[in-house]
């Protein structure tokens, strides 16, 4: 059964900082991953899909990465702003989509 | 910009009621999923929906759930008789395709059960 974790569990950062979450997975066997970003109470914005052949994504000042075979994600914020401010969550697609927990990220002004 | 959109935001019930929960899918999309998030947990899955029959079902998604595509636009999530443990944020979610692409997520139903 395919577990999802991240690291950390919460993150707090000034503004301007670049930083990195951590997302790992147990099973390798994925079509894709994709990180989303989650405001309080709302929806989920997909922010970058990574496809299992592929190994990074980029869009805007966030960069994710996909090492499949040791069963690794990083998503790479740079120049963080108060905006960024949410919950980052990894989520893996193998027979369906298996969310981790998140990483609440607060970027002070 | 396309979007997936959910009706209603917020739905008060008391317990033992059937509730019908709507997504509207993005237009030229073919797969169809449901989520929920207890509060304070992770995103789970419960459903996903192709070509009018269901896909795949997670433990979650037992008898008291049904899923139906009553026309060309809706997506519905049934839950037959609610229990105190339904109340979740319900996310309606759908992709373009192979169904390994990326999904979109609608705005969610907060369903509160009393």
């Amino acid at each position: 059964k395919q577990e999802v974790t991240q690291i950390p569990a919460a993150l707090s950062v000034p503004e301007g900082e670049n930083l990195v979450l951590n997302c790992s997975f147990t099973d390798s066997a994925i079509y894709n991953l994709q990180w989303f970003r989650q405001d309080p109470g709302k929806g989920l914005t997909s922010l970058l899909l990574i496809q299992s052949s592929q190994r990074e994504q980029t869009s805007g000042r966030l960069n994710a990465s996909l090492d499949k075979s040791s069963g690794r994600s990083t998503l790479y914020i740079a120049a963080s702003q108060p905006g960024d401010s949410a919950t980052y969550l990894c989520a893996v697609y193998g027979q369906n989509f298996v969310f981790g927990p998140g990483t609440r990220l607060s970027v002070l002004p | 910009e396309p979007e997936v959109t959910q009706t209603p935001s917020h739905q008060v019930t008391q317990m033992g009621q059937e509730v019908i929960l709507r997504c509207v899918p993005i237009s030229n999309h073919l797969y169809f999923y449901w989520y929920r998030q207890i509060l304070g947990q992770k995103v789970e899955f419960l459903v996903s929906f192709y070509n009018n029959e269901i896909s795949e079902k997670s433990e979650i998604f037992d008898d008291q759930f049904s899923v139906e595509r009553p026309d060309g636009s809706n997506f519905t999530l049934k839950i037959r008789s609610t229990k105190l443990e339904d109340s979740a944020m319900y996310f309606c979610a759908s992709s373009g395709g192979t169904g390994r692409d990326e999904q979109f997520f609608g705005p969610g139903t907060r369903l509160t059960v009393l």
